[in-house]
């Protein structure tokens, strides 16, 4: 089984440009989440998805971030436009459902550099 | 508020010398609290979860214990390939949040 896909590993983008991550979960996962981690913090959430409904996004800055998750599966995150503080690694997880027993499975994140 | 903390920031072990890990949290009700080790440049890998006050899990060199206020992960004779930032995160019953601490990052010397 692949994991939690994430592309790209790495994106450099001038300031107020736009970027969009894009993750393709576990077969089966029902629930996935995207998160950003700064340097030496632990992952914050931004949004969570059951299916394709967002059931949490109230951490995501929504005057420049959306995101998506058609058909229940794949999702993107969007940033429009990029500020120099949306510098981050942006993570994508997914789990069975909400109340999974065995943690999330991430991604191995999106690496986010605004200049 | 609900929150997670974890310590020390950083920890150096030489190789064999045990230690503990811990991770305090406040929350209005706890539905869970996970273990997690990340490697640099990958994403938080799953190690334990523990649900109730006097659980205890093990893993190969790592055993995971729970209280009411805290967990402490206990690392027994660590390896240089244990080295990596351990993260502790609690999902909270109250706000069906699942809140990360900050981690702690292990050195271990060979």
């Amino acid at each position: 089984e692949a994991g939690v896909v994430q592309s790209p590993r790495y994106k450099i983008i001038e300031k107020k440009q736009p970027v969009a991550f894009w993750c393709n979960p576990i077969s089966g996962h029902n629930t996935l989440y995207w998160y950003r981690q700064n340097l030496g913090q632990g992952p914050e959430l931004l949004i969570r998805y059951e299916n394709e409904e967002a059931v949490d996004d109230s951490q995501l800055p929504k005057d420049r971030f959306s995101a998506e998750r058609l058909k229940g599966v794949d999702s993107t995150l969007k940033i429009q436009p990029a500020e120099l503080g949306d510098s981050a690694v942006y993570l994508c997880a997914s789990s069975q459902n909400r109340d999974s027993l065995y943690g999330y499975t991430f991604g191995s994140g999106t690496r986010l550099t605004v200049v | 508020e609900d929150q997670v903390t974890q310590s020390p920031e950083a920890l150096r072990l030489q190789e064999g010398e045990s230690s503990s890990l811990n991770c305090s949290y406040t929350v209005s009700g706890l539905r869970g609290l996970f273990w997690y080790r990340q490697d640099p440049g990958k994403g938080p890998e799953f190690l334990f979860t523990l649900y109730s006050a006097g659980e205890e899990k093990e893993k190969e060199r790592l055993k995971a214990t729970l209280t009411k206020k805290e967990s402490f992960l206990h690392i027994t004779a660590p390896k240089p390939e244990d080295s990596a930032t351990y993260l502790c995160a609690v999902h909270t019953s109250g706000t069906y949040k699942y809140i990360f601490g900050t981690g702690t990052r292990l050195k271990v010397l060979a």
